[in-house]
């Protein structure tokens, strides 16, 4: 089964802080994405990436980077942290763009 | 860009009934996939639908899709109270560098 992991369940951090969300997927998927998720809103893709080292914006991409060193590892930075950016976080994988996505189980932030 | 709408908002329904939602898109697809999502927990996929094809089964779902209308339709017959969650659709377009566009969701609740 291919896994999808999120470094944390749960993050409380505070304004300002600079932030690491990391995801690590085990099945060698090309496509990596980070989503974030709110009520009422939905998904919003915030970044993909579909190689190493390369990266694209979503729909909402600002006080938001990313990083891609290796295949597996796609890790999502909050430059300086706002309460804005309090929200659930869902990192996913694809073999292919247009495949089925494997998603990991989340990170709720808060951000006070 | 909210691609996917679904509708309607929240289902409420009885164990052994049948659940429709619906999802409407605005531009055209490679595929459209669905997804469920238990609560504070990341996305699993559930059936994918090419845009050639009309209709597609798994076990006890049905999906549709209406290219013509740009829309799509999730039926789960025969439904359980642990079908309980929230239930997604996800455009996949034909153009290069876009990912997977997700809907708001469909608030399934199943009671017994």
């Amino acid at each position: 089964d291919v896994k999808v992991t999120q470094s944390s369940r749960y993050l409380v951090k505070r304004t300002g802080e600079k932030v690491f969300l990391e995801c690590v997927q085990d099945m060698d998927h090309e496509n990596m994405f980070w989503y974030r998720q709110d009520p009422g809103l939905g998904l919003r893709l915030i970044y993909f990436s579909y190689d190493v080292k390369m990266k694209e914006k979503g729909d909402i991409p600002e006080g938001y980077s990313v990083s891609r060193e290796k295949k597996e590892r796609f890790s999502l930075i909050l430059e300086s942290a706002s309460t804005n950016q309090t929200s659930m976080y869902l990192c996913a994988s694809s073999r292919h763009r247009n495949t089925e996505a494997f998603f990991g189980q989340g990170t709720r932030l808060t951000v006070v | 860009s909210q691609q996917g709408e679904e509708d309607p908002q929240a289902l409420s329904i009885q164990e052994g009934e049948n659940a429709t939602m619906n999802c409407s898109y605005k531009t055209s697809i490679n595929n459209l996939q669905w997804y469920r999502q238990n609560s504070g927990r990341g996305l699993v996929h559930l059936i994918l639908i090419r845009s050639n094809e009309r209709e597609k089964h798994s076990g006890r779902l049905r999906v549709t899709l209406d290219t013509s209308k740009k829309s799509s339709s999730l039926l789960i017959t025969a439904s359980r109270a642990a079908d309980t969650a929230s239930y997604f659709c996800a455009t996949a377009l034909n153009q290069a560098g876009t990912a997977l566009i997700f809907g708001k969701g469909t608030t399934l609740s199943v009671s017994s």
